[in-house]
């Protein structure tokens, strides 16, 4: 099973500020093959990126990724009040696994 | 624009099965663009995936609960369903269905359910 750690736990920011999430996998993760998702109080998850770049319908461009092989990163270029929120990445190279998630809270 | 809402009994008894059933609204579950999965989060095992099956009716199990689980497709009434035998405590949590997109067996999660709440309590 590929284990997913995401880093920081918790991640406390300001509106506009730049945000910066870790994955990192226990071993290679094949053809990209990674999703992140956001998901706040009471919502199921909501497709952010998968394919490891691309963006889901209606994803806005401050957020992107980038890595590859074992060490991925989420990035929010200017925080907006609401992507103030959890957010997941998981892996579907070999079965699927979720990380244990970022929490990005207001400073 | 694909939705899914799941359905099923919010308290289950220890040793019983949890059955639970996602309707498709908005699309086919006959479509070849998606398979169909199980979800669950619990704050002590975090996201986990349950099983997925294909358009065609063949499922995938996540091998820790593969001994226990079965999931199954009823075209006619555009859903599918999960079953959960031998539930314990460990088995409470919020259960999604979501929809695997890609047309493949290894895919992202998009769209999913709001989700349920199952407690296993006596």
């Amino acid at each position: 099973e590929i284990v997913l750690t995401q880093s920081p736990g918790t991640l406390s920011l300001s509106p506009g500020e730049r945000a910066t999430l870790s994955c990192r996998a226990s071993q290679t993760i094949s053809s990209n093959s990674l999703a992140w998702y956001q998901q706040k109080p009471g919502q199921a998850p909501r497709l952010l990126i998968y394919g490891a770049s691309s963006r889901a319908t209606g994803i806005p461009d401050r957020f992107s990724v980038s890595g590859s092989g074992t060490d991925f990163t989420l990035t929010i270029s200017r925080l907006e009040p609401e992507d103030f929120a959890m957010y997941y990445c998981q892996q579907y190279g070999n079965s699927f696994t979720f990380g244990g998630g970022t929490n990005v809270e207001i400073k | 624009q694909l939705q899914l809402q799941e359905s099923g009994p919010g308290l289950v008894e220890p040793s019983e099965t949890l059955s639970l059933t996602c309707t498709v609204s908005g699309g086919s579950i006959n479509s070849y663009t998606y398979y169909w999965a199980w979800i669950r989060q619990s704050p002590g095992k975090g996201l986990e995936w349950i099983a997925s099956i294909s358009y065609s009716g063949i499922p995938y199990y996540n091998p820790s609960l593969k001994s226990r689980v079965a999931i199954s497709v009823d075209t006619s009434a555009n859903r599918f369903s999960l079953d959960l035998t031998s539930v314990t405590a460990a088995d409470s949590a919020l259960y999604y269905c979501a929809a695997q997109g890609g047309a493949t067996r290894l895919a992202w999660f998009d769209p999913w359910g709001q989700g349920t709440l199952v407690t296993v309590s006596s």
